[in-house]
């Protein structure tokens, strides 16, 4: 069974820093890598798939890696801004399964 | 872009009522997931859909069923709705068996009272 960590499980930090979000596994057969944002009530929202071919994405001030040999995922958030305080999920998927979610990193943005 | 419709965005019943939660994924994807998310919580995969057959099973109770049409529209039919039911429910479509990522919609808020 696919088991998802993410640390920290809170994280607040001041208006303008970067932050780094981490994802882990357990099952190194992980083919795509997807990194979700949800604010409170709300839906899921993806942000980045990275898919198995590749190891990083890119969009904007985020980028995502995937490093399966490890088992390990980030997400890097450039110059945060108060619009950036949600909860961070991500989800990996294996061929034959369902998405296996972390519990999220919940991100406050301090103006 | 078309996103994934769920409907309603609201739903308020009481104990041991029926609710029907329904979702249009997007189109051409063939592929339909539910997902419950309680308070404070990951969500928890319910069901899947792959060509109008049950493709993957959750942790989905006895009292649920659902089912996807020739349209592609998945329906999660809840009965004998309990307390503990109440939480945000999702669903996501995918192209195929999810190679190319997912896309949820904003999720049904069911509030059992």
């Amino acid at each position: 069974k696919q088991e998802v960590t993410q640390i920290p499980a809170a994280l607040s930090v001041p208006e303008g820093e970067n932050l780094v979000l981490n994802c882990s596994f357990t099952d190194s057969a992980i083919y795509n890598l997807q990194w979700f944002r949800q604010d409170p009530g709300k839906g899921l929202t993806s942000l980045l798939l990275i898919q198995s071919s590749q190891r990083e994405q890119t969009s904007g001030r985020l980028n995502a890696s995937l490093d399966k040999s490890s088992g390990r995922s980030t997400l890097y958030i450039a110059a945060s801004q108060p619009g950036d305080s949600a909860t961070y999920l991500c989800a990996d998927w294996v061929p034959g399964r369902k998405l296996s979610f972390g519990a999220g990193t919940t991100v406050t943005v301090r103006a | 872009a078309a996103g994934v419709i769920q409907s309603p965005r609201h739903l308020i019943k009481e104990k041991r009522e029926t609710a029907t939660l329904k979702c249009y994924p997007i189109p051409r994807h063939d592929t339909v997931y539910w997902y419950q998310q309680g308070p404070g919580q990951d969500p928890q995969f319910l069901i899947s859909f792959y060509e109008k057959m049950q493709s993957d099973k959750g942790s989905i109770p006895d009292r649920f069923s659902a089912q996807q049409f020739s349209d592609y529209h998945s329906e999660l039919n809840m009965s004998s709705l309990e307390l503990g039911d109440s939480a945000l429910y999702f669903c996501a479509s995918s192209s195929g068996t999810g190679a190319y990522g997912y896309t949820f919609g904003s999720g049904t808020r069911l509030t059992v009272v």
